[in-house]
């Protein structure tokens, strides 16, 4: 089992939707979470991290973490072109960090 | 955001010859700085994790003397390519850690190996 699981995708969406991005890890000893955004080409840029159970909301971003159930999840409201990428969900677990393989995202005009 | 840098951006070389690549963290101090690859399409796939003053760990497959890693101060971290084939081009990324355990990358090397 990897220790962070993705849908890969694609996952469409039309412009202005919300999109949702879903991430589960096995370790529950995990304590810190990220998401990256990768555009095709470029390399990972860090959007949210979250710590703590509940949602954290930064802009547009949505990030929620439900630890019990052993998952973090990406809403991005009003979905535009510009969000089309891979989404990376990342966790730390013993002091190593781990990716998932991520979520293409495309959002459509 | 921490800014992390990498040189050069892209680099093409004849088969046999050596490359080496440099990541800078230029804001803040990366006791840890991580190496990367990615072939087209494919996931990002750990090669090492750097560690200043000390030797660098290889994930499994990675063969530690075709990839050598220097992590030589707090700020920068590099990896050579030695004896470069073309089964060896692809796009490399270094990311370092924060105090904070936060990774930021950099923004990759293309690496062409005719």
């Amino acid at each position: 089992q990897k220790e962070v699981e993705q849908n890969s995708g694609p996952l469409s969406v039309p412009e202005g939707a919300i999109a949702s991005l879903n991430c589960t890890y096995s370790d529950r000893g995990s304590q810190s979470f990220f998401w990256y955004r990768q555009y095709s080409g470029k390399s990972p840029e860090l959007i949210m991290f979250i710590y703590s159970n509940g949602d954290k909301e930064d802009g547009r971003f949505t990030a929620q973490l439900n630890k019990a159930s052993q998952y973090v999840s990406l809403l991005i409201r009003d979905s535009q072109p510009s969000d089309s990428a891979t989404y990376l969900c990342a966790v730390i677990t013993l002091n190593k960090f781990y990716f998932g393989s991520g979520t293409k995202l495309n959002v459509k005009p | 955001g921490a800014v992390v840098s990498q040189h050069p951006s892209w680099v093409i070389c004849k088969s046999g010859t050596s490359v080496k690549i440099e990541c800078r963290s230029l804001d803040f101090q990366a006791t840890t700085m991580f190496w990367y690859r990615q072939f087209p399409k494919q996931s990002l796939m750990l090669m090492a994790t750097s560690n200043e003053g000390s030797k660098a760990t290889y994930e499994q497959g990675v063969e530690k003397d075709k990839f050598l890693i220097n992590h030589a101060s707090l700020t920068l971290s590099t990896l050579t390519v030695t004896s470069a084939h073309p089964e060896d081009s692809s796009f490399y990324i270094c990311s370092a850690r924060t105090a904070k355990e936060t990774q930021y990358f950099g923004p990759g090397t293309r690496l062409l190996v005719l």
